[in-house]
């Protein structure tokens, strides 16, 4: 199975400040025939389904603001808010669908500093 | 636009079974695959299993002896079942689309695991 791990925990960050999330895979996700790292992120507010907001590490879903960004390969990926906006402050995982079980990261919870 | 709800009993008594249905509408369940996941608060969610569009089901490994998944295209639902419950697995338990990543989930539904 494929393990997932995220660093930090959690962060705060100032409103207008880049907030960065790392997340690591046990092992690579990167599949070699189609060069495409099978790495997704999702946000998660209380009393809500977790929301898509990548796929292919670093496809953004329609409608996810331009200010989020998902960046890496293999087995390091990174989230990167670059303008913290109120309405940002959630829990964020990462997820990997390279192989089953499917497995999602512990998250890390980003406040307003 | 495609919704889904999970629908099913809030309290489950240990050692028991957990059944719950997911009712999908403005899609038909046989042109898709569907997932359920389940998140215990303050932890990561966990992938339960799937349900392919030819209704085959595929499980986690960790869960297998344990889940059911099925699907009724009659009323175009989902269920699943988990039997000989504990208080682990207390959780929000979601349907979703697709079989990798989910761009589309119930609301959830909270199932407690309690006497």
């Amino acid at each position: 199975d494929i393990v997932m791990t995220q660093s930090p925990e959690s962060l705060a960050v100032s409103l207008g400040e880049r907030a960065t999330i790392n997340c690591k895979s046990s092992q690579t996700v990167l599949s070699i025939s189609n060069y495409k790292n099978y790495m997704g992120w999702y946000q998660k507010k209380p009393g809500q389904p977790p929301k898509l907001l990548f796929y292919w590490a670093s496809t953004r879903i329609s409608g996810v603001p331009d200010r989020f960004s998902g960046s890496g390969s293999g087995t390091n990926f990174t989230l990167t808010i670059s303008s913290l906006q109120a309405e940002d402050v959630a829990v964020y995982y990462c997820q990997q669908f390279y192989g089953y079980p499917l497995s999602f990261g512990p998250g890390t919870r980003v406040e307003i500093k | 636009q495609v919704q889904l709800q999970e629908s099913g009993p809030r309290l489950v008594m240990p050692s028991e079974t957990l059944s719950l249905t997911c009712t999908v509408s403005g899609a038909s369940i046989s042109s898709s695959y569907w997932s359920w996941i389940r998140q215990s608060p303050g932890k990561a969610p966990e992938w339960i299993g799937y349900i392919s569009d030819s209704g085959s089901p595929y499980y986690s490994a960790s869960l297998k002896s344990r889940v059911t998944i099925s699907a009724d295209t009659s009323k175009n639902q989902l269920s699943l079942t988990l039997t000989s419950v504990t208080t682990a697995d207390t959780a929000f338990y979601y349907c979703a689309k697709d079989r990798w990543t989910f761009e589309l989930w119930g609301p959830g539904t909270l199932v407690t695991v309690s006497s």
